[in-house]
This record gives structure tokens, C-alpha cells and sequence, in this order.
């Protein structure tokens, strides 16, 4: 299958700092990437759809200047987490798209203290 | 009523058992069916996708989609302990760049 790769896989930082974590799809070029937020025991949130070139797409209840998402090639995308806080502390985990379906990365687990 | 419905579990099964894995749908728009697995502290794997109803078999691992009954199922033949994991189903209304809607998880152990 298809791979996808996340830097880093984990991150801990100290509240007020931002933290940007990159999502790259190795061996297929990716138009569309999405972004995901999952915590303990639960199942995969979606916060926003990125799209190359083009502003991303946040899900409600998600903020856009705080979750700052660049998409500025075929294959990386990134999200910036900025003045984090204790709360944004969770799995991140991004999926890139080929023409058939997603393919997800590793997570990047963030601890915000 | 959420749009894609899966048991949480947990489910344990002994080693060498069928596993059955199920979820279903209310949103007839859904035609891409997915199952991920997803091991604790890791980002879901891709084992299966289809879209049509009827069967679809890798290795160990069956997918079975009802379009008519808006049920989707997996099987799992001769489980291992490696197939210990959480499997998520997904689905989206079309391939490719669609969202994916998901279901809870079923958090699945298989006792050696």
C-alpha cells in the first residue's frame, strides 16, 4: 500500500509555543491530504481537508488560526499548532488520498505542558 | 441516529477463531466501503476497501457490503494475537478525495 509518513511522532512542548508537524506521502502524489485529532479510546475526528494549493476546509467547532494547515505540494502538508495549550494535547494523525482511497501516517502525539 | 454505527467491544476471541467485525449505515450515499486497523498508539492501517456489494476476500482477512441492508462486515479467519488491534470501518459516497465517515472502533483481542 500506499506510505505516509509523520514528523514527529511525538512532541512535547511547553504551553504558549506553537508546534508544526509535516505529513508527507512518500510514493504517490497526494491533491488531497486530511488532517485528524483523536483522543484516548475514541475514533478519529476530522478537523479540516487540505487541499494543494488552496486554503483548507475546517470542520466546525475547529479554529483556523489556531490549527494553521499548508498544503504547498503534492506530497507535504503541514499543520501548525500555534500558542498551544494543555488541551491540544492528543494524537494528530494525517491521511493523503490517491485516486482510491486514504492512506493514513503514523500519528504525532503531542503533550502540551 | 449517527450515520455509521459500530460496537465498540471489546470482543476477545481465542486464537484460531472466526472473528466477526460489523458496522452499519444510515446514509445511502455511502458507496466506498473501508476497514482500517488501527494498533494502540499508531495511525490506522488500510486492510480492505470495495464498493460494490457482495464479497471481497485477502488472505485471512473477508469484507462483505449490503447496500440493501446498509450492513458491512469483516471476517477474520484463524485470528492471531497479532490481529489484536482496534478496527475501524469507513466509509465515504465516493473514491479518492471524498471525507471518509467512521464508525467507533471495535477494540478486538485474541487470546494465544
Amino acid at each position: 500500500g500506499a506510505v505516509v509518513s509523520q514528523h514527529p511522532s511525538w512532541v512535547i512542548c511547553k504551553s504558549g509555543t506553537s508546534v508544526k508537524i509535516e505529513c508527507r506521502s512518500l510514493d504517490f502524489q497526494a491533491t488531497t491530504m486530511f488532517w485528524y485529532r483523536q483522543f484516548p479510546k475514541q475514533s478519529l475526528m476530522l478537523m479540516a481537508t487540505s487541499n494543494e494549493g488552496s486554503k483548507a476546509t475546517y470542520e466546525q467547532g475547529v479554529e483556523k488560526d489556531k490549527f494553521l494547515i499548508n498544503h504547498a505540494s503534492l506530497t507535504l502538508s503541514t499543520l501548525t499548532v500555534t500558542s498551544a495549550h494543555p488541551e491540544d494535547s492528543s494524537f494528530y494523525i494525517c491521511s493523503a488520498t490517491n485516486q482510491e482511497t486514504q492512506y493514513f501516517g503514523p500519528g504525532t502525539r503531542l503533550l502540551v505542558l | 441516529q449517527k450515520e455509521v454505527e459500530q460496537d465498540p467491544g471489546p470482543l476477545s476471541v481465542p486464537e484460531g477463531a472466526i472473528v466477526s467485525l460489523n458496522c452499519t449505515y444510515s446514509n445511502s450515499a455511502f458507496q466506498y466501503f473501508m476497514w482500517y486497523r488501527q494498533y494502540s498508539r499508531k495511525g490506522p492501517e488500510l486492510l480492505m476497501y470495495t464498493y460494490s456489494s457482495g464479497n471481497k476476500e485477502d488472505g485471512r482477512f473477508t469484507a462483505q457490503v449490503d447496500k440493501s441492508s446498509k450492513y458491512i462486515s469483516l471476517f477474520i479467519r484463524d485470528s492471531q494475537p497479532s490481529d489484536s488491534a482496534t478496527y475501524l470501518c469507513a466509509m465515504s459516497p465516493g473514491a479518492g478525495s471524498y471525507q471518509l465517515t467512521f464508525g467507533k472502533g471495535t477494540k478486538l483481542s485474541v487470546i494465544p
